[in-house]
């Protein structure tokens, strides 16, 4: 089945810097690779995904890229703000159900 | 804005108990699913639900494990013979089509098994 990777395991970034958190799949039938946001007490909460017919998708302040040859996609949080401490998940999608990272705890200091 | 909503947030049980946990999935969704995260470790999918029957389930689902669409708002999930291992957070999720790109999941149910 498909294994997803994630590193880092935590991030701890000053206030309007960039975090980057990337991701590695295994099964090269995967097609779609969501990103969630899980806040302290909440279920995860998709904030952008990908396509594996793209290669870079933006949405304001959050951006993710995939790389199909290379297996892996990152997602990139720019001038981070204290309300984007949380954990976040990659994912990827094979045959309609998610295989997800472990995780990336990011903090972002005032 | 609709939501997912689960009972209860925490239950804590004896090894051997029966549990089941509750979800109330987005009125008009139609596939559901449970997934599970053992403290510290990956989200994991349990099974998917659709048309009244289960569609897919993963390893983890054993026969301990049964979900259930017992009126058309609830659908639970029964672990017969609660083990240590598990003791973890379920999430219930739903989507209208299926997609995982729609998947809208509750806030989760903290299972501790004594």
């Amino acid at each position: 089945g498909e294994n997803v990777e994630q590193h880092p395991s935590t991030l701890s970034v000053q206030e309007g810097d960039s975090a980057v958190i990337k991701c590695t799949y295994s099964d090269s039938a995967s097609n779609y690779f969501p990103w969630y946001k899980q806040e302290l007490g909440k279920g995860p909460q998709l904030i952008i995904d990908i396509r594996s017919n793209v290669g870079e998708k933006k949405d304001q302040r959050i951006a993710v890229t995939l790389n199909k040859t290379a297996k892996h996609f990152s997602l990139h949080i720019t001038e981070t703000q204290p309300e984007d401490s949380a954990v976040y998940f990659c994912a990827a999608d094979n045959d309609y159900k998610l295989s997800f990272g472990a995780g990336t705890t990011v903090t972002v200091r005032a | 804005e609709p939501e997912v909503t689960q009972t209860p947030s925490h239950q804590v049980t004896q090894m051997g108990q029966e549990v089941i946990l509750r979800c109330v999935p987005i009125s008009n969704h139609l596939y559901f699913y449970w997934y599970r995260q053992i403290l510290g470790q990956k989200v994991e999918f349990l099974v998917s639900f659709y048309n009244n029957e289960i569609s897919e389930k993963s390893e983890i689902f054993d026969d301990q494990f049964s979900v259930e669409r017992p009126d058309g708002s609830n659908f639970t999930l029964k672990i017969r013979s609660t083990k240590l291992e598990d003791s973890a957070m379920y999430f219930c999720a739903s989507s209208v089509t299926g997609h995982p790109g729609e998947l809208f999941f509750g806030e989760g149910s903290r299972l501790t098994v004594l």
